[in-house]
């Protein structure tokens, strides 16, 4: 069975320019996460979808950053203005929603954005 | 302010032997603490996770021992082998009313090498 996906594996850009980053989740799960990990740091959360809607954007560090998930299934994080400081692994992961369970988040292998 | 701190930040172990990897987290509204496992280039992938009504989780040769009036946790890999050298990330997050789950918070991670 497929897993999450992410593309593209890699992405180089210039400082300044404006970047989109795809995840394709697990088919059948309503909840999507991004998260972001530095190089030997653990993966610190960004924003959370359930369905088409962001349940929690509390991670996003500014207005560069934004997410949508319009159908409820791929999900597209935005980067505007890109800095250097952005360059990092950008993970995604998705799990069911399950009324009083505690729900696998599966991740995906990751983009690695690099800001030059 | 870090939720959740992981030590030790790295770990040599001969194949064979234990290794343990312990947290320790501040928010007692945590309800939910697994860890994740990742090797180079892939995403975190879980491992094992625990609920704090229980004091211990095994399965395998990978056991969690967890103490909630310390809010500690800790990683037990028994018998330990070369192909278990990667990265660990302890994590905990909340399961809200309804039973969505919310984001999962990480500690720094753990290098585990497993010489032969």
């Amino acid at each position: 069975g497929a897993g999450v996906s992410q593309t593209p594996s890699n992405k180089v850009t210039e400082k300044g320019k404006y970047v989109e980053l795809r995840c394709d989740p697990i088919s059948g799960h309503t909840a999507l996460y991004w998260y972001r990990q530095s190089l030997g740091q653990g993966p610190e959360f960004l924003i959370y979808f359930q369905g088409t809607g962001a349940a929690d954007d509390s991670g996003l560090p500014n207005d560069r950053f934004f997410a949508v998930r319009p159908e409820g299934s791929v999900s597209t994080l935005k980067i505007q203005r890109t800095e250097r400081g952005d360059s990092a692994v950008y993970l995604c992961a998705s799990s069911l929603r399950g009324t009083g369970s505690y729900n696998e988040q599966f991740f995906g292998p990751g983009t690695r954005l690099t800001v030059l | 302010q870090q939720q959740v701190k992981q030590s030790p930040q790295s770990l040599i172990v001969q194949k064979g032997g234990i290794s343990i990897i312990n947290c320790a987290y501040e928010n007692t509204a945590f309800d939910y603490f697994p860890w994740y496992q990742q090797f180079p280039g892939k995403g975190p992938a879980l491992l094992i996770a625990i609920r704090p009504d229980v004091s211990e989780k095994k399965e395998g040769r990978f056991t969690i021992s967890f103490n909630k009036s310390a809010k500690q946790f800790s990683l037990h890999i028994m018998d330990s082998q070369p192909g278990d050298s990667a990265t660990y990330f302890c994590a905990a997050s909340r399961v809200f009313y309804g039973g969505s789950q919310g984001n999962l918070i990480f500690g720094k991670g753990t290098k585990l090498s497993v010489k032969p």
